[in-house]
């Protein structure tokens, strides 16, 4: 049982560069999720999806797009990569029933130059 | 909406003395409360949670918290520090409505010397 599973953990981009981080979750979850970890600002919201089949957008989308592709995998694109989207990425998946606890992948560290 | 303050930012403790970090939530309703670990390099890791019933929760690794409603506080406590403990502290409550997100704080960072 792996958990959440994050790939890749690191990577460098240039500006305008595209990529897809990856997020996989076993743990049969309804609910996974994409934030960024930014230094004295905590873990914010980019996407969410609820269940398979549904996305919707967190406290900072602009720059992303999501795909909820089945049950476990949920990935973030970033079509044209900014400097300012340099941070720490992870996705949480959550079970269903009203538990509301995350569970977190080990994160993937983008630097975009 | 809601929201959560963790309002120090850096706290450095002795190896073997107490710890108290603060959480301060902005909730209209009982809030479902949260306080997860980061260790460097590492995801997020769920010490404890409050929902209900008995304001004082146990979690993990000798960690405890009291929710108080009157303060609009959820204050993370453990009463010796191991130096593993060093480490980023969240606090987080459920956003409202049909779906689960969280509502992070801005973290703790511990440190803990010898």
């Amino acid at each position: 049982n792996a958990g959440v599973t994050q790939t890749p953990k690191f990577q460098v981009l240039k500006t305008g560069q595209s990529m897809t981080l990856q997020c996989a979750q076993d743990m049969n979850h309804n609910s996974m999720y994409w934030y960024r970890q930014d230094p004295g600002m905590g873990l914010r919201l980019i996407y969410y999806s609820a269940s398979e089949g549904t996305t919707d957008k967190g406290e900072v989308p602009n720059g992303y797009n999501v795909s909820r592709l089945n049950k476990r995998e949920f990935s973030l694109r970033l079509e044209s990569a900014a400097p300012s989207q340099t941070s720490v990425y992870f996705c949480a998946s959550s079970a269903p029933g009203g538990s509301y606890e995350q569970y977190f992948g080990p994160g993937t560290r983008l630097t975009v130059t | 909406a809601q929201s959560v303050t963790q309002p120090d930012i850096h706290i450095t403790v002795s190896e073997g003395a107490s710890l108290e970090l603060r959480c301060n939530y902005s909730y209209g309703a009982t809030p479902y409360l949260f306080w997860y670990v980061q260790s460097p390099g590492q995801g997020l890791q769920l010490l404890l949670k409050y929902f209900s019933g008995d304001t004082l929760v146990q979690g993990i690794k000798g960690f405890e918290a009291e929710f108080k409603r009157s303060q609009s506080s959820f204050n993370l406590r453990k009463p010796s520090v191991h130096w593993s403990d060093a480490a980023e502290y969240f606090c987080a409550v459920v956003d409202g409505g049909a779906t689960n997100k969280l509502i992070f704080g801005t973290g703790t960072l511990l440190a803990v010397q010898p």
